[in-house]
């Protein structure tokens, strides 16, 4: 089946620096990757939508110069908090549409979790 | 209006029971439609997809539409302890509406608790 694997897991930076996340399609081309974000015991908040070869799409409320999103080829997406603070601390999971047999579903990756200390 | 609304729970049910998780949504043109069970702490995973009117089966797993109600429901029989996680609905919003990009939508879920 589609996988995606985003690294890392798990990440602790200090307030100030920047924190870069990756996802990969390990077996399947990703034209578009979403990221989402998710703080305890809410649901999952779309941020942006990664388009391969062109900018993303932020949702609104979402800093595109807080919250930098690559999608430099099929395979991979990353997005980058720049300047993190505490208030950025959260689950980020990533997502890409898989197509096949004229459905489609959406994979997500394993997460991140991020703690700005 | 959210667009994906879910019933917070927790909804509890004995092992063996059917448990039944709704989901409403607001744009009347969604196209397809998905269940996600996620465990604390770990991504969504999907269980069930549906993009046509009435009843969709797989295994234990039975997802119901109803688009003119915009109404999509989840019935898991024989619940198991091991179902016990929050019940993820989530919508694909009609690309017409959302700058010409297929965008997943979820609800805020619907906690499961499965005592034996």
């Amino acid at each position: 089946g589609a996988v995606v694997s985003q690294h890392p897991s798990w990440v602790i930076c200090k307030s100030g620096t920047s924190v870069k996340i990756e996802c990969r399609s390990l077996d399947f081309q990703a034209t578009t990757m979403f990221w989402y974000r998710q703080f305890p015991k809410q649901s999952l908040m779309l941020m942006a939508t990664s388009n391969e070869g062109s900018k993303a799409t932020y949702e609104q409320g979402v800093e595109k110069d807080k919250f930098l999103i690559n999608h430099a080829s099929l395979t991979l997406s990353t997005l980058t908090v720049t300047s993190a603070h505490p208030e950025d601390s959260s689950f980020y999971i990533c997502s890409a549409r898989v197509d096949g047999g004229g459905n489609y579903g959406y994979t997500f990756g394993s997460g991140t979790r991020l703690t700005v200390v | 209006q959210k667009e994906v609304e879910q019933n917070s729970g927790p909804l509890s049910v004995p092992e063996g029971a059917i448990a039944s998780l709704n989901c409403t949504y607001s744009d009347r043109v969604s196209q397809s439609f998905f269940w996600y069970r996620q465990y604390s702490g770990k991504s969504p995973e999907l269980i069930m997809s549906i993009y046509s009117n009435g009843d969709k089966e797989d295994g234990r797993f039975t997802a119901q539409l109803n688009k003119a109600s915009q109404y999509v429901s989840l019935l898991i029989r024989d619940s198991q302890p091991s179902d016990s996680a929050t019940y993820l609905c989530a919508v694909n919003k009609n690309p017409m509406f959302s700058g010409g990009y297929n965008k997943l939508i979820f609800g805020a879920g619907t906690r499961l608790a499965v005592h034996p």
